[in-house]
């Protein structure tokens, strides 16, 4: 069974900063996406970045880019240009094409970020 | 173009009861899964619906089950219901043969008093 470790509760970073939210996970396949979630208080998860394992080249949006290490199952999430609106839960989740990737992920506990003035 | 929609966005039980919960997946996806999430967890996977069946479930007892429409909605069933059973309970949808990217609603909040 897959399993992701995020191993940091809570961060917070000052407007306009960059931050990097960390994520670890197992898995035994060697083809699977990784995914990074935004929750805000309004509960809806919103997809913000995803990562195809295959791919080497790290995946970016915008102001959000992760650093992924496969040999290392590391999946990292960079916010550059941090805002008030980033605040919020974030959650990294892994999907396999064998059980229909984005249609039964697997998620981490989740870091909270915090973004002050 | 509508996205999820769960209904309703909050109740309350009590312990022993059953429960409904309802969700709309955004218009044209065909799969809708299930997950539940406890206060200060991730989402954990409740089971997975495709073509009015239950394709994949997760680590939960009998007690949940779930039903998929014609038209691809989908509801979440609960019985005797738990204290444990308090949770947030999320929707998701998504195509199949497109899966890299799944929507989801807005949850519903359950509470089992």
């Amino acid at each position: 069974a897959q399993t992701v470790t995020q191993s940091q509760p809570e961060m917070s970073v000052q407007e306009a900063e960059t931050v990097t939210l960390s994520c670890t996970y197992d898995t035994s396949e060697s083809d699977y996406y990784l995914f990074w979630y935004k929750q805000p208080p309004s509960r809806q998860m919103i997809l913000v970045i995803r990562q195809e394992a295959y791919k080497q080249q790290n995946a970016t949006e915008n102001r959000f880019s992760v650093n992924f290490q496969k040999a290392a199952k590391s999946f990292s999430l960079k916010i550059s240009d941090s805002q008030l609106g980033d605040a919020a839960m974030y959650f990294c989740a892994y999907g396999s094409p064998n059980t229909g990737t984005a249609s039964k992920l697997t998620f981490g506990t989740g870091t909270r970020l915090q973004v002050t003035l | 173009d509508a996205g999820v929609t769960q209904s309703p966005t909050h109740l309350i039980k009590t312990r022993g009861q059953q429960v409904t919960l309802r969700c709309s997946p955004k218009s044209g996806h065909d799969t809708v899964s299930w997950y539940q999430q406890a206060l200060g967890q991730g989402p954990q996977f409740i089971f997975q619906y495709y073509e009015e069946e239950e394709r994949q479930r997760g680590n939960f007892p009998d007690r949940f089950s779930g039903h998929q429409f014609p038209n691809y909605s989908s509801e979440l069933n609960v019985n005797a219901l738990l204290l444990g059973d308090s949770a947030l309970y999320l929707c998701a949808s998504s195509l199949a043969g497109e899966e890299t990217e799944a929507f989801f609603g807005q949850g519903t909040r359950l509470t089992v008093v």
